[in-house]
């Protein structure tokens, strides 16, 4: 057990629809990361949090948006969902923001788009 | 272009084989980390590397850090079935970043 804690476990809904994915960090830990994995794919990165400021982001699409909210867990919103946003969706947390820091992953959310 | 190239894409050996597999990039890191992450789950860190030909063991499993820390390598002796998962090479800077990693099956 990781300590990272993400919900729903998996997610199945239609096109066109909005769905919010969240993350509780491990205890003490100030940084969230939030990736996205396709099938037979490596992790793409798509955004980070640090202490509620976000700190860097990635190939994150505008119909995606994400927060950290002042009880350090985070949010990701994913709207007008089509086929192709099928995926695993991680968060990840670490104590630090970046340089050398270890990262710990939850279990993901397996989304399915129908 | 990817930061982190890692190779082979994937493989698939016997229990008992030895394997490495190999992460390359033309920056220099001031570390690299080896995650290994198995089917629904997410990745677990194994090894962080910091210092240029540094070598780590854990178990069966060696790391290596590149004399010029561009690359790294993981070893793997005598494969175990418990071995299989999808090994992943990353950077820890202003993000975390991670090549598209190695799938690695070890069959009975």
């Amino acid at each position: 057990d990781s300590g990272v804690t993400q919900t729903p476990k998996h997610l199945i809904t239609a096109t066109g629809q909005r769905v919010t994915l969240r993350c509780s960090p491990r205890s003490g830990d100030l940084s969230v990361y939030w990736y996205q994995q396709s099938l037979d794919q490596g992790l793409q990165f798509l955004i980070q949090y640090y202490n509620g400021e976000e700190r860097a982001k990635g190939n994150i699409l505008e119909r995606f948006s994400a927060q950290q909210f002042p009880d350090l867990h985070s949010e990701l919103n994913l709207s007008s969902l089509e086929l192709g946003d099928s995926a695993l969706y991680f968060c990840a947390s670490s104590f630090r923001g970046g340089g050398n820091t270890e990262a710990f992953f939850g279990q993901g959310t397996r989304l399915t788009v129908v | 272009t990817q930061l982190l190239e890692q190779s082979p894409q994937f493989l698939s050996i016997q229990e008992g084989e030895n394997l490495t597999v190999y992460c390359n990039s033309s920056s220099v890191f001031s570390s690299l980390q080896w995650y290994r992450q198995e089917p629904g789950e997410g990745p677990v860190l194994l090894v962080t590397v910091v210092t240029g030909g540094e070598v780590k063991k854990l178990k069966r499993l060696t790391f290596q850090f590149g004399d010029a820390r561009k690359d790294s390598s993981l070893h793997i002796t005598a494969a175990q079935p418990g071995d299989t998962g999808l090994y992943l090479c990353a950077f820890s800077g202003s993000r975390l970043t991670f090549g598209e990693g190695t799938q690695l099956t070890v069959n009975p």
